[in-house]
């Protein structure tokens, strides 16, 4: 089955700056991932995902990009700001079957 | 619209004993997914339903996990008996697709289990 690796397990962003969370996968059939937000006790919530069609994607401060050659792909916040402050959970799935998630990063941003 | 419903939100039960955890899915939803999660860690797919039949189950427990998904709609979870390890948060998901889409998941605020 599908094993998605997720790193850093932690990370600590100053206010402003940039933050980067690599995900790997191990199916190479794999084809669509999202990425989720979660919010302490609350559910997760997509955020942005990627088809294999493309290479990157742009929403706002939130990019993706995908590289199917090396099966990784990372998720990009700029400009981050507090309430960024959160667990996101990348995941990997042919098609929506079987969703593989990663272990989570737990992003902290200082204030 | 409507999100996706669970109850209820918390259970607190001790080893040995059964509990069930109810899911109403998003109106129109075809698909609809129970995962677990422990604390830590990222949630794990237990059964995938499109409409009322089993599309994967290959990560549920089935010596104590059941699920069902009566006229493909609410859908059901149950353990019998629980065990420690099963205190985790379960998490219903689902989404439009009926098969072979790469839809959009929308999950449900979760049912906290401990199980003592």
């Amino acid at each position: 089955g599908e094993n998605v690796e997720q790193h850093p397990s932690t990370l600590s962003v100053q206010e402003g700056d940039s933050a980067v969370i690599k995900c790997t996968y191990s199916d190479s059939a794999s084809n669509y991932f999202p990425w989720y937000k979660q919010e302490l006790g609350k559910r997760p919530q997509l955020i942005i995902d990627i088809r294999s069609n493309v290479g990157e994607k742009k929403d706002q401060r939130i990019a993706v990009t995908l590289n199917k050659t090396a099966k990784h792909f990372s998720l990009h916040i700029t400009e981050t700001q507090p309430e960024d402050s959160a667990v996101y959970f990348c995941a990997a799935s042919f098609n929506d079957y079987k969703l593989s998630f990663g272990a989570g990063t737990t992003v902290t941003v200082r204030a | 619209e409507a999100g996706v419903a669970q109850s209820p939100r918390y259970k607190i039960i001790e080893k040995r004993q059964s509990v069930a955890f109810w899911c109403n899915p998003i109106s129109g939803h075809a698909t609809l997914y129970w995962y677990q999660q422990i604390l830590g860690q990222g949630p794990k797919l237990l059964i995938q339903f499109q409409n009322n039949g089993v599309v994967d189950d290959s990560q549920l427990p089935k010596d104590r996990f059941s699920a069902e998904r009566l006229k493909g709609v609410d859908s059901t979870l149950k353990i019998q008996p629980a065990k420690l390890e099963d205190s985790a948060v379960y998490l219903c998901a689902s989404s439009f697709s009926t098969g072979g889409g790469q839809e959009t998941q929308y999950f449900g605020p979760g049912t906290r289990l401990l199980v003592l």
